[in-house]
């Protein structure tokens, strides 16, 4: 079935640096998505994507539409303390179809 | 509004018990996922409906799981008999436009 394969799995960065993630899949999506987890609560749409090659900025955030169809990729610039959690990203093929998201990446942001 | 609401927040059972889960989704919203979330295999999607039919199931892990869905604003995810390994964060979310899936807090189960 359709796979979301995100790396790197978990993250150790400085307090002010810049971070990047990515998601590939072996499948192509027409809507890519990227989340964000706290602990103890569900995850929260960040960024929504609707068009290969899109570039879309959310304030640090910045997320792009790979043009294959196939990937995604997530910036977040000058990384703050509350940028701590999990960053999911998500596909959906089309608006009745299921949506499937990666295994995650963990962001740590050391003191 | 109020957001999707999930129901217990935690439940503690031990094997064998039934296991029911709540959800009440945002109003207006059309579709309603079910997730379950764990460490090792991270949100797998169980069961979705949409105007409230059930349109995959195919992630449900086997007929022990069941899920209802009888009216636009309830659904329920029923557990029956519960085993430890179905211990996991379960998540309920739903949606209006494409992509955009509002989560409940979900729903953490612990099978003793």
């Amino acid at each position: 079935g359709q796979q979301l394969n995100q790396s790197p799995q978990s993250m150790f960065i400085q307090e002010g640096e810049d971070v990047s993630m990515n998601c590939t899949s072996s499948s192509i999506f027409n809507t890519w998505l990227w989340y964000k987890q706290d602990p103890g609560e569900g995850p929260v749409l960040l960024i929504a994507l609707y068009k290969a090659g899109e570039l879309t900025s959310n304030g640090r955030l910045t997320a792009q539409f790979g043009t294959t169809r196939k990937d995604s990729f997530l910036n977040i610039s000058a990384s703050i303390p509350s940028d701590v959690g999990i960053y999911f990203c998500a596909g959906q093929l089309s608006r009745d179809d299921k949506i499937i998201f990666g295994k995650g990446t963990r962001l740590h942001i050391l003191p | 509004d109020a957001g999707v609401i999930q129901s217990p927040r935690h439940e503690v059972t031990e094997m064998g018990q039934e296991v029911t889960l709540r959800c009440k989704p945002i109003s207006g919203h059309d579709y309603l996922f079910w997730y379950r979330q764990t460490m090792m295999r991270g949100l797998e999607l169980l069961i979705y409906f949409n105007n409230n039919v059930p349109i995959d199931d195919s992630g449900m892990p086997e007929d022990r799981f069941s899920a209802k869905m009888p009216n636009a604003s309830f659904s329920t995810l029923k557990i029956q008999p519960s085993e430890p390994r179905d211990s996991a964060v379960y998540f309920c979310a739903s949606i209006l436009i494409t992509g955009e899936l509002f989560f409940g807090e979900g729903s953490r189960l612990t099978v003793l």
